[in-house]
């Protein structure tokens, strides 16, 4: 079964507006977490957030914030302003385990935004 | 702020040869991973290494070796290549379970 789920493969959101992307997981691990990496056409990985289990509050980091609903297994991705610079894939990420762990990251297939001017 | 070295940026190499990927994690980062991501997929683990010992291994071939230095950089060796090795191989450091942060990949092209 597919662990990271991102059902959107391609995204277009119009230059200053808000755009969420969709991640679902699939994990029995009590402790875990969830990364959001973006990958522009150059192809570096550029770390944007992360949401731990147990995290009580959902992570922002300036114009990135994650809408963590634990129940239903989902850790969606909002930008907020987009900007062109914002075009590029996308990928969700999971580490199963604790915190204090070093488990490698199992990812989505990811989303390719492109934001129109 | 140091980030993760990886070199050469980029590498191309016929089939059946061998490649040395090397690694240079961000200092005081106590653990390295190593992941390929063929065109348009997503970044598939390799193997991992945690203060110099094996920690984790995946989806990585028999042709393909991997260890860590006393320094802590790491070195993937590739083997026998084929055409299907062609990918970005990505290392990435984490201090224990936090953000891992990726380098800036080399382009493997076997031809």
């Amino acid at each position: 079964a597919q662990k990271i789920t991102q059902t959107q493969p391609g995204m277009f959101v119009q230059e200053k507006e808000a755009v969420t992307l969709d991640c679902t997981y699939d994990t029995s691990d009590p402790s875990y977490g969830l990364f959001w990496y973006k990958q522009p056409s150059s192809g570096e990985m550029i770390f944007l957030i992360y949401q731990g289990s147990y995290d009580q509050q959902n992570a922002t980091e300036g114009r990135y914030s994650l809408n963590f609903q634990k129940a239903r297994k989902s850790a969606n991705l909002v930008i907020s302003a987009s900007q062109l610079g914002d075009s590029a894939m996308y990928f969700c990420a999971m580490r199963e385990g604790p915190d204090s762990g070093n488990t490698p990251l199992v990812f989505g297939k990811g989303t390719r935004l492109s934001v129109i001017a | 702020a140091a980030g993760v070295i990886q070199s050469p940026r980029h590498l191309i190499k016929e089939k059946r040869e061998t490649a040395t990927l090397k690694c240079y994690p961000i200092p005081r980062h106590d653990t390295v991973y190593w992941y390929q991501q063929g065109p348009g997929q997503d970044p598939q683990f390799l193997i991992s290494f945690y203060e110099k010992m094996q920690s984790d291994k995946g989806s990585i071939p028999d042709r393909f070796s991997a260890q860590q230095f006393s320094d802590y950089h790491s070195e993937l060796n590739m083997s026998s290549l084929e055409l299907g090795d062609s990918a970005l191989y990505f290392c990435a450091s984490s201090r224990g379970g936090d953000e891992q942060f990726f380098g800036p990949g080399t382009r493997l092209t076997v031809l």
